[in-house]
């Protein structure tokens, strides 16, 4: 059974750009089968898509964190990161990392699971 | 401001049945794309509660289901039990933000 776990630091200075990554663990990253990704949660408030990965490298992005984030993936590792730049408070958040299901037909739409735990990352200066 | 509605709280007693609405547009739900759920408890990551609109996935008691008609979305919980008590998130994809997927605001469940 797949896991997943976020790590990285818990505090990223303003403007700087916050870093994570989410090892799995129980199978291979590069599966054809899943997609990869990443969602956050402010405190106290809903759930953001930010962006997806396929173990080929290929991304799809939130359009309203585009031009801020990077998602990659290191086979070798069986890891995938986040990178999140010129963050502001706004950024302080509960980031997750998921398995993306891609379906095939009868289904249209892909769902997360699972997802890792969840790590708190605060921007503060 | 959420991509889908949902309302803020619900509440319900012990046994009874409560339902959470998500209700979404012509370039979501009524596009055609599957709604999914999921429920997170306090403390804890969001957990898959249904997914392709209306199945639940392996061990999801099926006292939870879910059903879909034109740009809504409903989660249906019987016979509530203290330990539902928890938020509620639906999940589509919208067309309209260059192919995005999108939550609901979420809905607090509280078991009186």
């Amino acid at each position: 059974q797949l896991q997943l776990q976020e790590s990285g630091p818990g505090l990223v200075k303003p403007s700087e750009t916050l870093s994570l990554t989410c090892t799995v663990s129980g199978g291979s990253i590069s599966s054809s089968s899943y997609y990869w990704g990443w969602i956050r949660q402010p405190p106290g408030k809903g759930l953001e898509w930010i962006g997806s990965i396929y173990y080929s490298g290929s991304t799809y992005y939130n359009p309203s964190l585009k031009s801020r984030v990077t998602i990659s993936v290191d086979t070798s590792k069986n890891q995938f990161s986040l990178k999140l730049s010129s963050v502001t408070a706004a950024d302080t958040a509960v980031y997750y990392c998921t398995i993306v299901v891609v379906p095939a037909a009868p289904y249209w739409g892909d769902w997360f699971d699972p997802w890792g735990q969840g790590t708190l990352v605060t921007v503060s200066s | 401001q959420s991509v889908l509605t949902q309302p803020p709280s619900v509440s319900g007693a012990p046994g009874q049945r409560v339902t959470i609405s998500c209700t979404g547009s012509s370039s979501n739900i009524g596009a055609g794309y599957d709604v999914h759920w999921y429920q997170q408890l306090p403390g804890t990551a969001p957990k898959l509660l249904i997914y392709g609109n209306s199945n639940r996935p392996s061990g999801v008691p099926d006292r939870f289901s879910g059903s879909k008609s034109g740009t809504s979305a409903s989660l249906a919980i019987t016979g509530l039990q203290a330990e539902d008590e928890a938020d509620y998130y639906c999940q589509s994809y919208d067309s309209s933000l260059s192919g995005s997927c999108v939550f609901g605001g979420g809905t607090k469940l509280t078991v009186l």
